[in-house]
């Protein structure tokens, strides 16, 4: 198993672009999620998703969209990036899901880093 | 509402010494699960343990232990003879319900910056 993978690894936008970050598991996780690492913050949630076709927000869900097209695909969009989104970018699943509460241990692709100029 | 704090942002040690990060959640769920992450200087998370509510026996894996009180609301982690290795930024979560506010589901703390000196 590749386990989470991300990709890009790093990306530079100028304030506006849109772009999308990719994540994929392939352990056939219900549960995806994305966060974003900033200095001093630790990880805070933007949004998550308890299964195909079902997302929900997180603590930080403004400037960003999701999708759950397919169990193993979670993709993350920046409709038009500010430098306020410039941060580290991470990846999670887990199996089980319960009551949108993941209940086993999440697991982190590498990152993406993004700088927005 | 949930929270979990790490109050140490910085520990410097040298080789050899033990040393205990500390983490204190705040929660109204009455079943939760607790959690460690390492990150490395190479930006990974790593998963250490993870812990629900209803089981307070402390675990050891080799050089790593982790004390877990509900009385004080604490999950620490220790680390006995420390080496350059474990140096990385240690993470305490916390997963659960939010009350109020958007469901979430790993809250983390800031973090304890772990630097082992030769």
């Amino acid at each position: 198993n590749a386990g989470v993978t991300q990709t890009p690894k790093f990306q530079v936008l100028k304030t506006g672009q849109s772009m999308t970050l990719q994540c994929a598991q392939d352990m056939n996780h219900e549960y995806m999620s994305w966060y974003r690492q900033d200095p001093g913050m630790g990880l805070r949630l933007i949004h998550y998703s308890v299964g195909a076709g079902i997302t929900d927000q997180g603590e930080v869900p403004n400037g960003y969209n999701v999708s759950r097209s397919t169990t193993e695909d979670f993709p993350l969009r920046l409709l038009s990036a500010a430098p306020s989104q410039t941060s580290v970018y991470f990846c999670a699943s887990s199996y089980h899901s319960l009551a949108g509460v993941s209940t086993d241990t999440q697991y982190f692709g590498p990152g993406t880093r993004l700088t927005v100029l | 509402a949930q929270k979990v704090t790490q109050a140490q942002t910085e520990i410097s040690v040298v080789e050899k010494e033990d040393v205990t990060l500390d983490c204190v959640y705040e929660t109204r769920d009455t079943t939760y699960y607790l959690f460690w992450y390492k990150q490395p200087p190479s930006g990974e998370l790593v998963f250490l343990i993870r812990r629900n509510s209803f089981d307070e026996q402390n675990e050891i894996s080799g050089r790593y232990s982790w004390n877990f009180q509900k009385s004080t609301s604490s999950f620490n982690f220790t680390i006995t003879a420390s080496q350059v290795v474990d140096s990385a930024v240690y993470f305490c979560a916390l997963s659960g319900r939010n009350y109020g506010g958007s469901q979430g589901n790993l809250i983390f703390g800031k973090g304890t910056k772990l630097s082992v000196k030769p």
